[in-house]
Parts: C-alpha cells; structure tokens; sequence
C-alpha cells in the first residue's frame, strides 16, 4: 500500500519570497508522484506530475518539483511567490502499472501569501 | 464547458435522508472515480468505475453507499440513511484508459465537487 505525508499543514510566506513545500510518500512498488492545487470552491487542478526521467519537473504557475527516491521524496518549490497562489496543494501517488491508475492523497499545505 | 460537472454543487439534507449526486464526466473518459474529502484532509478514495463496472471499492464506502454507472457514462452516487459524519465534500474524477500496460498512467480530470451537509 502507499501513502503521502505532508508534514507542513500551513505554510506562511510573504510575497515574492521563495517557498518549498514538503511531500514524503512510502511505498513497496514504483510510483507516479503528482502536485495538485486546490482553489476555494475550485475542483483540483495539476501543477505538475512525475513519471519517468528527469528527476526535476517543472509545471504550472512557475512551480517545479524534484524526484528525489531514496529521501522517497517529492518537494514542490516556486522562487517567487504571488498572492494568487495561496490555495490547499495536495501531493498524491499513483501505483506504477496499477490496474486503478487511483491517486492517493496527502492531507495537504495551506499556502498562505502574506503582501 | 467540457470538463467534469457535478450536480449539486451544495446538498443540506436532514439526519436519515436519502441524497443523491450525478457526476457527468469528460465525453471520452472510460474511468471515473469518487473520492470523499473531509475538512482538513485530501481526498480518500471512495469507488473507481472503468465503463459501466465497478472495479474497486474502498472499505470507507460502507452499505449506505452506492454507487452506479450504468451506461458507462455519467455516475451516481448515493447516501441513504444520512449521519452527520457524512458532511463532505464527494469529488468525482475521470480520466482516459488507453492500452493499458505498465506505462500507462494519467493524471485525473477533477470536477469542482458536491458539498453535503448533514443536519
């Protein structure tokens, strides 16, 4: 079985500072590691999504996210933050060559974007 | 619009009511799936739908609950019997199988949720 841990329920920064945003996961199989974001009263969205080659991936928003397997490890970082990104972002994980293709989610990070 | 669409986005119903949502899923989605998301947490997964079968269901979805896809398309899921521990919000999701095989994964398409309250 899998499983996500987001250690960090709120994280607070100020605008056009630099964040990080930690995701741990434990499996016993290969995994697809996903970052999805979650407006107020918005369904979830995909920043960005791993599957294979280069550990570091970049997606949406200016966000990037970097693979690291045996921290078992899957931060997501931006350089410089706006306003606009305070949301929830969910890190989540997929069975690689499951038969459900399910994602399983963390609890998620508050990002809260201070002016 | 041609994402995934759920009806109805808000539901308060009465301890003990029956309560039912409809997620219509992107056209050529053959996966759909139900996850409950409680506050302060991310989404569990609830049921996973590959056409009209229902694939997998997860011990979280106890007898008051089903779900059905009858035609492949669009989904339901329903509660009878409402408790107040019910109060969530029920996302549906979909996405595309392809041909299968150990490569295949997806990201899945999310709609923007039904939030029900129990009284």
């Amino acid at each position: 079985a899998q499983s996500v841990t987001q250690l960090d329920s709120q994280v607070p920064v100020f605008e056009e500072a630099p964040v990080e945003l930690r995701c741990n996961y434990s499996s016993s199989v290969s995994v697809y590691l996903f970052w999805y974001v979650q407006y107020p009263n918005q369904g979830l969205q995909l920043l960005l999504k791993y599957l294979s080659g280069s550990t570091l991936v970049k997606g949406i928003n200016g966000f990037e996210a970097e693979f690291n397997k045996s921290q078992t490890s899957f931060h997501l970082r931006k350089p410089s933050v706006h306003i606009s990104d305070t949301a929830e972002y969910f890190c989540a994980v997929q069975n690689y060559g499951g038969a459900t293709n399910k994602l399983i989610f963390g609890t998620g990070t508050l990002l809260a974007v201070q002016p | 619009d041609t994402g995934v669409s759920q009806n109805p986005r808000h539901k308060i119903t009465k301890r003990g009511q029956n309560v039912t949502f409809r997620c219509d899923p992107i056209s050529e989605h053959n996966r759909l799936y139900w996850y409950r998301q409680t506050l302060g947490q991310g989404p569990e997964f609830l049921t996973y739908f590959q056409n009209e079968a229902q694939l997998e269901k997860s011990r979280l979805l106890s007898d008051r609950f089903s779900a059905e896809r009858p035609k492949g398309s669009f989904s339901t899921l329903e509660i009878q019997r409402t408790e107040q521990g019910d109060s969530a919000m029920y996302l549906c999701a979909t996405n595309l199988r392809l041909g299968g095989g150990p490569l295949e994964t997806g990201e899945l398409f999310f709609g923007e949720g039904s939030r029900l309250t129990v009284l």
